[in-house]
């Protein structure tokens, strides 16, 4: 079974850019999640998908940030226009059933310049 | 919403000794608590879990105590090895929304 994939791994681009991230989720995990580590803090969460639908976008931090899964499947996570409090690693989630498992992907290590 | 803290944020063992991290969390509808073990430049992976119908789990060497009405769970590591060094992650999730909230982390450093 495939597990969580997020591409890319790393990016660097310079304040004011546009960066687009992806999670491709375990097939069949209705729940999707994206979280931040920034700077050895804790894993905080963004938002939480439920299919298509965004079931809490709470943690978002600013209309700087925008969540899609479309169909259901992949998400992105686009931040337009960066800053440099942006850096730091983006983790994507995904899990079945209420309150079991979630699987990690790899993560996303945003530098903002 | 839910708030986790996470203790201690480092620790330093010697190879065989025990190794144990406190977390406490403020919601008590709560009722799943997983711990995530993340290794440098690796994915946090899960290595035990509890539901808050148990008060102990265990699994080899990692066990995992919860105290409801403390509100505090913890993990312990017995006979640690140096492949123990990692971080550690608690979380604490709900029938509200159903996210994952982590505490900070701890950075466990095993001394061969």
């Amino acid at each position: 079974e495939a597990g969580v994939t997020q591409f890319p791994s790393h990016s660097v681009i310079e304040k004011g850019q546009t960066v687009t991230l992806r999670c491709d989720p375990i097939s069949g995990h209705d729940n999707l999640y994206w979280y931040r580590r920034v700077m050895g803090k804790e894993i905080k969460f963004l938002l939480h998908f439920v299919k298509e639908s965004k079931q809490d976008e709470s943690g978002m931090p600013n209309n700087r940030f925008l969540a899609e899964r479309t169909g259901g499947t992949y998400s992105t996570l686009k931040v337009q226009p960066a800053e440099l409090e942006d850096s730091g690693v983006y983790f994507c989630a995904s899990s079945g059933l209420t309150n079991t498992e979630a699987f990690f992907g790899q993560g996303t290590r945003l530098t903002v310049v | 919403g839910e708030n986790v803290e996470q203790h201690p944020s480092t620790l330093s063992v010697q190879e065989g000794d025990s190794a144990v991290i406190k977390c406490t969390y403020s919601d008590s509808a709560s009722n799943y608590f997983p711990w995530y073990k993340q290794e440098l430049g690796k994915r946090p992976q899960l290595i035990i879990d509890i539901r808050s119908n148990v008060g102990e789990k265990k699994d080899q060497r990692i066990a995992v105590t919860l105290n409801k009405t403390a509100k505090h769970f913890s993990l312990h590591i017995t006979e640690t090895q140096p492949e123990d060094s990692a971080v550690y992650f608690c979380a604490a999730s709900g029938y509200t929304g159903n996210q994952f909230y982590f505490g900070t982390g701890t950075s466990l450093t095993v001394i061969p």
